[in-house]
């Protein structure tokens, strides 16, 4: 069964440092992997996604996350942090052939000034 | 274009009483999708509909929880005899094909 782990609840770090949001992931066959934000009192919004292609997939607010086939991760990354980008992280991977998500629990970023 | 929509965004009811809540999709996106999020918690998939194929309903946790899609457009989430656990905020999702989920800003239910 597909399945994504998102081993940290929390992570901290001070503004202006690079950020990692570490997910791993457990399927068979090719994963369609996601990342998805979700600001305070907000519902879920769609950062990016790998289906195929560059192992390094660019998406919203200047994040970006890394497809590593052999370590079964799909880390998001962020060059430089912003205060502002203190939210709840979540990793999904889709379901067999459907469009259906499977969640990882998510880890809250803190970004301190 | 207009993004996914749902009413209400609160709702306050008593604990027993039934309550209904809807989604708006994306127009277009054939899959439409109902989760539900306890506070600072993760989400939890409750039922899933695709085109018109029977909706994956594996994730709804009693049969006091039924949703229905009518016209392959808008979706209604009905829980009755609500209790005080199913306080949550419960957010509904459309796609389209591989394209991954578009969420709406969700229902904050509270049941006293």
């Amino acid at each position: 069964a597909q399945s994504v782990a998102q081993p940290e609840d929390q992570v901290n770090v001070a503004e202006g440092n690079p950020l990692t949001v570490k997910c791993t992931y457990s399927v068979s066959g090719n994963p369609y992997l996601f990342w998805y934000v979700q600001y305070p009192n907000r519902g879920l919004q769609f950062l990016l996604k790998y289906i195929t292609g560059d192992n390094l997939v660019k998406g919203s607010y200047g994040f970006e996350a890394e497809f590593n086939k052999s370590q079964t991760s799909f880390h998001l990354k962020k060059p430089s942090a912003l205060v502002s980008d203190s939210a709840l992280y979540f990793c999904a991977v889709r379901e067999g052939n459907t469009d259906k998500l499977i969640f990882g629990t998510g880890t809250r970023l803190q970004v301190f000034p | 274009g207009a993004g996914v929509s749902q009413s209400p965004s609160n709702k306050v009811t008593e604990k027993g009483k039934d309550v209904e809540l809807r989604c708006d999709p994306i127009s277009g996106h054939t899959a439409l999708y109902w989760y539900r999020q306890s506070l600072g918690q993760g989400l939890e998939f409750l039922i899933y509909f695709q085109g018109n194929s029977a909706p994956d309903k594996s994730g709804l946790p009693s049969d006091r929880f039924s949703a229905e899609r009518t016209g392959g457009s808008v979706s209604t989430l009905t829980i009755q005899r609500t209790q005080q656990e199913d306080s949550a905020v419960y957010l509904c999702a459309s796609s389209q094909q591989g394209f991954g989920q578009y969420f709406g800003p969700g229902t904050r239910l509270t049941v006293t």
